[in-house]
């Protein structure tokens, strides 16, 4: 069936550091690509997203890139911030429209 | 606008009693999802309404949780007996169309059950 499989947490950094979080899909077909990120006491926001293979998804600064042959879709900041203190989500949606999610990457980042 | 508001926020509740959770989706959003997340593992899907039809509820884990959306509005996911393991956070989600549109997410309930 489909999944997702993300990096284990906390990931911690200091400010200014470069961030990559692992994410990687078993999938059939081609399925949308997501990251969606929890904000310490908010709900789930949807980050970034990506459709189809060789898409690159992009906001605040965070990029993925949907990568068919590797199956992958990691999620990549080139400076972090305090404020991106967050929890982290991949997720894809399957045939059905379900979003199909991974266990979550708690990310802190240190002044 | 506003956003998918859920109720209540936090529920603390004994085993064997009867919860009902809400969902306010996005005005016009003909798409309603429920999700939740036990402690320390991924957010599983529940179930999904168009309009006031039940989509695909091949998520609901036994038939103590009832969902209802009556007049394609606001949902209500009720469970009834709770146990222990019902303990998690519980989120609803909406999107105006199915695929690869962004489904908007609720703050979620965080139920306790003791």
């Amino acid at each position: 069936g489909n999944s997702v499989t993300q990096m284990e947490g906390p990931v911690t950094l200091s400010e200014e550091a470069f961030l990559t979080i692992n994410c990687t899909y078993t999938a059939t077909g081609y399925p949308s690509l997501f990251w969606y990120v929890q904000y310490p006491g908010e709900g789930l926001q949807l980050l970034l997203k990506a459709t189809k293979a060789d898409d690159k998804g992009s906001n605040k600064g965070f990029e993925a890139t949907y990568r068919k042959e590797t199956t992958s879709f990691h999620l990549e900041k080139g400076s972090v911030q305090v404020s991106d203190s967050a929890v982290y989500f991949c997720a894809l949606t399957d045939s059905n429209y379900q979003l199909i999610w991974g266990a979550g990457t708690k990310l802190i980042i240190k002044p | 606008e506003a956003g998918v508001t859920q109720f209540p926020s936090h529920s603390v509740i004994e085993k064997g009693q009867t919860v009902t959770l809400r969902c306010d989706p996005i005005s016009g959003h003909d798409n309603l999802y429920w999700y939740r997340r036990v402690m320390g593992k991924e957010i599983k899907f529940l179930l999904h309404f168009v309009k006031e039809s039940k989509q695909d509820e091949s998520g609901m884990p036994n038939n103590r949780f009832l969902a209802e959306r009556t007049g394609g509005t606001y949902s209500t996911l009720k469970v009834q007996p709770a146990e222990l393991e019902d303990s998690g956070v519980y989120f609803c989600a909406s999107s105006p169309r199915q695929g690869a549109y962004e489904q908007y997410f609720g703050p979620g309930t965080r139920l306790t059950v003791t």
